[in-house]
């Protein structure tokens, strides 16, 4: 079965709203990842929090492991942040499991 | 830090032909992951090596994918025979035991 599940699986925002990403996972996670890729673009880490609050800019993430979810919050968004989102997890040998990401576009 | 270098960029091959994948992995990182990426089928896990020794390939295809990790410096991602199917791009990512995955920027394998 899916590992990993995104919601919402598309997002549209006008710019300067925040956006709420969440990540659900099947199994006790021992790492925690999200990723950002823009269209035709490679994966960038934005995020390692396989517990707690974690915060990078405008970026935070809250990972409640024995819940087995995961958000991100992006304040305040940018044109620029528009792409797709990755929450990706493993099961304590390194192997990840990728959700099918949320696509994240902010309009002007 | 020039991060995880992958070549070729972009790759057409015939159907039925060898193509050879390559990776560089981030100097010091112990751990090489490889990845395909669809629209159809998303992110799919395919194998990885930590300090060189193949640990899960339980994402590879059973024929015609092979993977090997000769040195640390860098990974080979090798598809005999490829057919349509494969096309697609091939990640590679390194990191630290237990640590953050840094992403190459793929190879994209086109196959006619």
């Amino acid at each position: 079965g899916q590992q990993v599940q995104q919601s919402p699986a598309s997002l549209v925002l006008q710019e300067g709203e925040n956006a709420e990403l969440q990540c659900n996972f099947s199994s006790t996670a021992t790492q925690l990842q999200w990723f950002y890729q823009r269209p035709g673009g490679s994966l960038v880490s934005l995020l390692y929090n396989p517990s707690g609050t974690k915060h990078t800019g405008r970026l935070t993430s809250t990972t409640v492991t024995k819940e087995r979810r995961s958000s991100l919050h992006i304040s305040s968004s940018q044109i620029t942040d528009s792409g797709t989102y990755f929450c990706a997890m493993d099961l304590n040998n390194n192997r990840i499991f990728f959700g099918d990401g949320t696509q994240l576009v902010v309009k002007p | 830090n020039a991060g995880v270098i992958q070549t070729p960029r972009h790759k057409v091959t015939g159907k039925g032909q060898e193509a050879t994948l390559w990776c560089e992995p981030i100097s010091g990182h112990s751990a090489v992951f490889w990845y395909r990426q669809t629209i159809v089928q998303g992110l799919e896990f395919l194998t990885y090596f930590r300090n060189q020794a193949p640990i899960d390939d339980s994402g590879m295809p059973k024929e015609r994918f092979s993977a090997q990790m000769p040195n640390q410096s860098h990974s080979t991602l090798k598809i005999q025979s490829t057919q349509p199917q494969d096309s697609a791009v091939y990640l590679c990512a390194s990191s630290l035991v237990d640590g953050t995955q840094y992403f190459g920027p793929g190879t994209r394998l086109l196959v006619l």
